[in-house]
């Protein structure tokens, strides 16, 4: 099954200020998902994200606050913009296999 | 649309008890699958299980055993004689169609504590 590397691992960030998540995955994906983590609670879809196409966002997420960048098959960037303590979560990426879904290792946000 | 509940919020075993985490779900297409994932302390997802609408046939994995039922709607995993290591919490989840490129919708999650 397909191995992602996301980063960075973790960061705290002053509020107003925007953050970039990688993930490089080591073989070609159709589709990246990205998820939210709230503290204590499940996992939450932001957008999905296609090559060479807008991503898709879920109700409640918008383009502007979370901004998606997938140039090839195998990479994808995902910006939380203007930082809120709110936005204090675990971000994961996730890719489709052919025996289910593999997810990077996450992104622990905190927002002060 | 789709949805998925663990109507156990947390659950307190302890060592060598078995004990069963409840999924229940909800969709109107035929065909989907159902997953199981473990989220221990370090915060990794750790794929557990899939499973199609087609197959209810049970499976067993070492002490790991997943129950599908589609006349109730339920996918329970049960495991026999816990152990410490299994503290975590485990996440039910759908997605639909036959292939990756579905969202996977999860359950709100059970936190598992097995003490010693």
């Amino acid at each position: 099954s397909a191995v992602i590397s996301q980063k960075p691992s973790r960061d705290i960030c002053q509020r107003g200020t925007s953050l970039t998540i990688q993930c490089q995955v080591d073989s070609q994906v159709t589709m990246m998902f990205w998820y939210r983590q709230q503290p204590g609670q499940s996992l939450t879809l932001i957008a999905t994200a296609n090559q060479g196409s807008e991503a898709t966002y879920e109700s409640g997420f918008v383009i502007d606050k979370f901004p998606i960048s997938r140039p090839n098959l195998t990479f994808s960037t995902l910006t939380v913009s203007n930082m809120s303590p709110e936005d204090s979560s675990i971000y994961l990426c996730s890719v489709g296999t052919g025996v289910g879904y593999t997810f990077g290792s996450g992104t622990r946000l905190t927002v002060v | 649309a789709q949805k998925v509940t663990q109507a156990q919020t947390e659950i307190s075993v302890v060592e060598k008890e078995d004990v069963t985490l409840d999924c229940v779900y909800e969709t109107r297409d035929t065909t989907y699958y159902l997953f199981w994932y473990k989220q221990p302390p370090s915060g990794e997802l750790v794929f557990l299980i899939r499973r199609n609408s087609f197959d209810e046939q049970n499976e067993i994995s070492g002490r790991y055993s997943w129950n599908f039922q589609k006349s109730t709607s339920s996918f329970n995993f049960t495991i026999t004689a816990s152990q410490v290591v299994d503290s975590a919490v485990y996440f039910c989840a759908l997605t639909l169609g036959g292939g990756s490129n579905y969202k996977l919708t999860f359950g709100k999650g059970t936190l598992l504590t097995v003490n010693p």
